[in-house]
Order: structure tokens, then sequence, then C-alpha cells
């Protein structure tokens, strides 16, 4: 079975600062996806990453994808307060439709 | 609009009763999927669907039920034997065989069983 990881799980950072998360799979996978869950709510898609050496950015929001050493990370650049959240990590197996999510990072961006 | 819907939002039921929580959905989509969250965990996958009359279990199935007699649609019913039923389902669907297989949610069912 395909596991992920993630790391840290909990992280408490100063607005402005920059911080990555980590997530690890232990299996050959071709495509990782990242998602925002807010409190109580469910989850909003925010990157698709379909190839080695993918890179994608959304404002202070920046995936990427290393399928070699299996492992994407996600780089918050000069966070701000909007961006507190849980942030999960969903690796699809290959040639299965099926997602293995990572246990989240619950990311509070303090003023 | 587009999208997924599951219903209703909040769900309290007795011990012992069996429930089953309503999803739709209107993008097309061929796959469904759904999974439970307990509190400050990630999502474990119960049931999914590739296809209209045909489903597949996930990784935790003891106690769920499904089916699939439409495409839209794709209802989950929580038995009375599943030992530990309180939890926040989230129904998901996505395309199968082409694309990007993203899954996108539905605003999920929270459900108390007392």
């Amino acid at each position: 079975e395909l596991k992920v990881e993630q790391n840290p799980l909990f992280l408490s950072m100063q607005e402005g600062k920059n911080y990555t998360i980590y997530c690890n799979y232990s299996t050959t996978s071709d495509r990782l996806y990242w998602y925002r869950q807010d409190p109580g709510k469910s989850l909003e898609s925010l990157f698709v990453l379909l190839s080695n050496g993918a890179v994608k950015q959304e404002g202070r929001l920046m995936a990427s994808l290393d399928t070699k050493a299996r492992l994407s990370t996600l780089h918050i650049t000069a966070a701000v307060h909007d961006l507190s959240a849980t942030y999960f990590c969903a690796v699809g197996q290959t040639g299965a439709n099926n997602l293995f999510f990572g246990t989240g990072t619950r990311l509070t961006v303090i003023p | 609009d587009g999208g997924i819907t599951q219903s209703p939002k909040y769900l309290f039921r007795k011990e012992g009763q069996n429930v089953t929580l309503s999803c739709e959905q209107n993008l097309n989509h061929d796959a469904m999927y759904w999974y439970r969250q307990d509190p400050g965990q990630g999502l474990r996958l119960i049931y999914y669907s590739q296809i209209v009359n045909d489903f597949q279990k996930g990784d935790i199935a003891e106690g769920y039920s499904v089916s699939r007699e439409k495409k839209e649609s794709f209802p989950l019913t929580v038995t009375s034997a599943q030992k530990n039923p309180t939890a926040f389902y989230l129904c998901a669907s996505s395309n199968w065989g082409q694309g990007t297989y993203e899954q996108y949610f539905g605003p999920g069912t929270r459900l108390t069983v007392t």
C-alpha cells in the first residue's frame, strides 16, 4: 500500500516568514495533489503535479514534485494570516484512481 | 453551476440505526468516492466507484455500504455494524481513464451517533 507522510504536522509561523511543507511517499506515483482545508469545511484543490520537476505557483504558494526522490514540497512565501488552514498532499497510485492522503499540516500564521 | 452536493450537512442518529448520506454530482464524472475524516486526521477511503453498477471497497469499508444506480449519484449507508460511525464524511468525484484524475470534493456531512 502506498504510504504518504507529511511534515511538519503542526506549523506556527509569523506573518512575513517563509516555510516549506514536505510530502514523502513510499512507492512510484505519476501524480500528486495539494489541497487546503479550512476548519469544518471541505477540501479545496490547490495544485495538480503530474510530472517530475513540475512546479506550480499561485500567489504565495508554490508546489514542486520530484518523482525520483518521491518528494513534493509546498513552499509558503511571506505568509499572511489568510493562509492559516490545514494542507494535505494526496498521491495517486499508478494505474488506479485511488488517492492516498497524508495526515495534513495544520498551519497557523501569527500576526 | 457544476459541482458536488452532499446532504444533509449535519446528521444525528441513535446507535443501532442505519443512516444514508446523499452525494450528487453534475460534473459528468465517471468516478465517485467516499472518504471518512476523523478529528485531526487525514482522509481514509471507504468505497469508490468507477462506473455505474460497480464499486470497490477502500481501506475501511467494514460497516458501510454503497450503491451506484446512476452516474450522478453515489449514496453511502452507514450501518449499525460500523463500530465508531461519528465522523466527517466527504464525497468526491473525478474523471476516470483520462485527464488529471483530480478529485473534486463536496461540502461534507458531519455525522454524530450517540
